[in-house]
């Protein structure tokens, strides 16, 4: 199985702040590769596919990058509704598996 | 709009058996790959399984932890997804969410979740 490995685990930001995420796969998956957002309580919500596509409607703040073994996650600007828990999944082979999650808290 | 509606969670005994359903209504049920992600409680997400559109036969992929206990199946003909669980342990305790695929990339829609408690 590819191991998926997320940095940091937890961070401290202040609204306006430039948030980065690492993702780290266990073997190359390419570009295979997508970002969520949860919220407490709420289902899950994909942000970027692809490694760095877009969902239709999420906020250009949010980008992504990186292929092959190591991808980033990037908020330019955080905002306050940006404060959740963000997850990496690979799905190049099964099974599919998430990284263990960042959450992103108010400084 | 899209819309993805679980039901069929509640409380089972270890050992029991439980189908969970998804009704999704607002796009072309048949066209899409579909997947059940599940979270244990203050847990991260874990991919469950998936099934395969009729193009490519309704094909299923399984993750480890459940594979020949739990069952994916759908309905095109009533927008319906299914998920048979059987011989249900307390490490399936979990929030049980179906996602809606494009292409292969898992999860442009998710529905609410619900809430599967294997306890005695």
């Amino acid at each position: 199985d590819i191991q998926m490995t997320q940095s940091p685990s937890s961070l401290s930001a202040s609204v306006g702040d430039r948030v980065t995420i690492t993702c780290r796969a266990s073997q190359g998956i390419r570009i295979d590769l997508g970002w969520y957002q949860q919220k407490p309580g709420k289902a899950p919500k994909r942000l970027i596919y692809a490694a760095s596509s877009l969902q239709s409607g999420v906020p250009s703040r949010f980008s992504g990058s990186g292929s092959g073994t190591e991808f980033t996650l990037t908020i330019s600007s955080l905002q306050p509704e940006d404060f959740a828990t963000y997850y990496c999944l690979q799905h190049i082979s099964y099974p599919l598996t998430f990284g263990q999650g960042t959450k992103v808290e108010i400084k | 709009e899209v819309q993805l509606v679980e039901s069929g969670g509640g409380l089972v005994q270890p050992g029991g058996s439980l189908r969970l359903s998804c009704a999704a209504s607002g796009f072309t049920f048949r066209d899409h790959y579909m997947d059940w992600v599940r979270q244990a409680p203050g847990k991260g997400l874990e991919w469950v399984g998936r099934i395969r559109n009729k193009a490519n036969s309704y094909t299923t992929e399984y993750a480890a932890s459940v594979k020949g206990r739990f069952t994916i199946s759908r309905d095109d003909s009533k927008s319906s997804l299914y998920l048979q669980m059987n011989s249900l342990k307390t490490e399936d305790t979990a929030m049980y969410y179906c996602a809606r695929d494009n292409g292969t990339y898992l999860g442009d829609s998710w529905g609410q979740g619900t809430l599967v408690t294997v306890s005695s």
